[in-house]
Order: structure tokens, then sequence, then C-alpha cells
């Protein structure tokens, strides 16, 4: 069955770095993109950042852009997102999704939550 | 950028009750590229349709989506007291991915 666990979450002061692993299983991972979603606390959803099965097309929400970078692994099965310069309001649960084969994001993780606080 | 916008905010109806939450977007969604989430407290979203109409893998049948260019409906036949919780749409056509700001949907 399909499972993304994610990790790399925690406490990071305002300015620091971070970069979340998304460990997927269950499905052929070099065939399928996947997205980067989080909420904040008591919030909705908020579209992140995508990648292509292959690595070779990225989109970002446009709010992010240039601090975060998305990023996969296909040999070891494993999205990343890396996050630089955090502020306060990137503080939120981080989920990764993967995407059936009509581009839907079907399978989410459990999420990894990310606090950004001196 | 497409913006969806979900309503209502918050639909308070009974178990056995139908219900409809709306889903409008600022400009046409490409190929219907439409989803909707169900997310309860603690727990990631699942997907119940994509696609604007397909329901996904064991979403039951009084799961329904409806609607193309840039109105879309989920309705929900018969309330289950399981159905009570948040209720996302999405649009993965086109760059940024957006999400509607939810419909909460609790019991009355």
């Amino acid at each position: 069955q399909v499972q993304l666990v994610e990790s790399g979450g925690g406490v990071v002061q305002p300015g620091g770095s971070l970069r979340l692993s998304c460990a997927a299983s269950g499905f052929t991972f070099s065939s399928y993109g996947m997205h980067w979603v989080r909420q904040a606390p008591g919030k909705g959803l908020e579209w992140v950042a995508f990648i292509q099965y292959d690595g070779n097309k990225k989109y970002y929400a446009d709010s992010l852009k240039g601090r975060f970078t998305i990023s996969r692994d296909n040999s070891r099965n494993t999205l990343y997102l890396q996050m630089n310069s955090l502020r306060a309001e990137d503080t939120a649960v981080y989920y990764c999704a993967k995407v059936n084969i009509v581009a839907a994001p079907d399978y989410w993780g459990q999420g990894t939550l990310v606090t950004v606080s001196s | 950028e497409i913006v969806l916008t979900q309503s209502p905010g918050t639909l308070s109806l009974s178990p056995g009750e139908r219900a409809t939450l709306s889903c409008r977007a600022s400009q046409s969604v490409s190929s219907s590229y439409l989803a909707w989430y169900q997310q309860k407290p603690g727990q990631a979203p699942r997907l119940l349709i994509y696609g604007a109409t397909s329901r996904a893998t064991g979403i039951p049948d009084r799961f329904s989506g409806s609607g193309s260019g840039t109105d879309f409906t989920l309705t929900i036949s018969r309330l289950e007291p399981e159905d009570f919780a948040v209720y996302y749409c999405q649009q993965y056509g086109s760059s940024p991915y957006s999400f509607g700001q939810g419909t909460k949907l609790e019991i009355k």
C-alpha cells in the first residue's frame, strides 16, 4: 500500500533553514509527480510546491519563490523541501502528496510540524 | 493565479440530510482539474473527488461532484455521522495549484 512519511520538522529560529524529507513506498516513486502542501495551525490548506516525476519541472507558490526548493531522489524514493530564510508565518504542518495518473493529489502523508520561533 | 472561493463557510445539517458545497473559481479551471478533499481534526486531507466528477478509490457513492468551467459542487446525498468535517476544493490544472478556504460541515 502507498505510504508517505514526512520527517525533518522541528523548531527553528527566524532566518534559519530546515530540510524536510518524504519517504515513499508502495508505488513506483519515479513515475509520479509530488506536491508539498502546508497548513498553519487552525488554518486552511496552502499549496507550496510541485515537482514532475523526473524532477525536470518544478513549480512554486509565488509567495515562496526563492526561499523554498523542492527536489527528489528517485534512487532513494525520497522527496525533499529545502526551506531557507524561515519566518514565523512558515509555521505549519507540511504534507507531501503524490499525484495519480490524471495529476490529482491522491495520497498524503501524515505531515511534519515546522515551528519558526525564537 | 486562480482564486477559489468556497461557500458557505459553515454548513449546519443533521445526519440523513443532503449537503451541497460550492466552489467558484476566478477563471476557468483547465480540463476540469478540480478536486475535493475531506479533512478531520488531526488528520491529513483525504481525496474524495478528482476531475470534478470522479470518485477516488474507496469513496462511498453518497459523495458526488459536478460542475465545469468556474462553478463546481460537492454533494453528499445523505449525511452520515462520519461526514462532519472540513471540505476543501483545489484546482490542479495550472500553477499555482490553489485551494479554496474550506467549508466546515457541522452537526446541527
